[in-house]
């Protein structure tokens, strides 16, 4: 398949800390992408996106930056509150008609209160 | 407005049986896609539809099948089923077909084959 989820990366923060969620993209021709957060027994929840002609969005109490040299995305969360605990995906979209996303493995955002 | 609806929630089948799942899009969205998540492949995509069109499909063998109503109401059907197919069903909708959009996710069918 085109998405590999055999190992689950956990990140760790203490409340109230900036987390900082890392993603490698496969396809040099991407030029949309997604973050989205899945909670237990949830469909994931789209968060933020950005097209490939951005290098940075904000939202609200998130940033998205987008490195298209060495194909990275990451994704920033300001003062991390408990309620942030989830599964968070990074997803590409390959470019052309098509609403297909490829997505990451998943990082689990564990937050300590 | 409400969001992408999919039934059943859970289902359980034993393995040969065939299984339809369904799935209703956010009103006016009218691309629908679908995803299979398992613990060991991740999100992996099955298939895409716009205008009752399939755009788009996945690496997954031809007992996973799909379509799309003229509504936009999408169901998908899985055939002769394996113990692998074991997993969380995901359908996603967007509002037009003209690609790199948001997607909205439903909170899937859990698919338990025995």
């Amino acid at each position: 398949g085109e998405s590999v989820g055999l190992h689950l990366p956990t990140l760790s923060v203490q409340e109230g800390d900036n987390s900082i969620i890392n993603c490698a993209y496969s396809n040099s021709a991407s030029d949309y992408f997604i973050w989205y957060k899945q909670e237990s027994g949830k469909g994931p929840q789209f968060i933020i996106d950005i097209r490939s002609n951005m290098d940075k969005r904000q939202g609200q109490r998130v940033t998205v930056l987008l490195n298209k040299t060495v194909k990275h995305l990451s994704l920033q969360i300001a003062a991390t509150q408990p309620g942030d605990s989830a599964v968070y995906f990074c997803a590409e979209n390959p470019g052309g008609a098509t609403n297909k996303l490829i997505f990451g493995t998943g990082t689990l955002l564990a937050v300590q209160p | 407005k409400a969001g992408v609806t999919q039934t059943p929630r859970y289902l359980i089948k034993t393995r040969g049986q065939q299984v339809t799942l369904s799935c209703s899009p956010i009103s006016g969205h009218r691309s629908v896609s679908w995803y299979q998540q398992t613990p060991g492949q991740g999100l992996q995509f099955l298939f895409e539809y716009f205008s009752e069109t399939q755009r788009n499909k996945g690496n997954f063998p031809g007992r996973f099948s799909g379509r799309q109503f003229s509504n936009s109401r999408s169901e998908m059907n899985v055939s002769t089923l394996e113990l692998g197919d074991s997993a969380l069903y995901l359908c996603a909708s967007s509002s037009t077909g003209f690609g790199g959009e948001k997607l909205f996710f439903g909170s899937g069918t859990q698919l338990s084959v025995l």
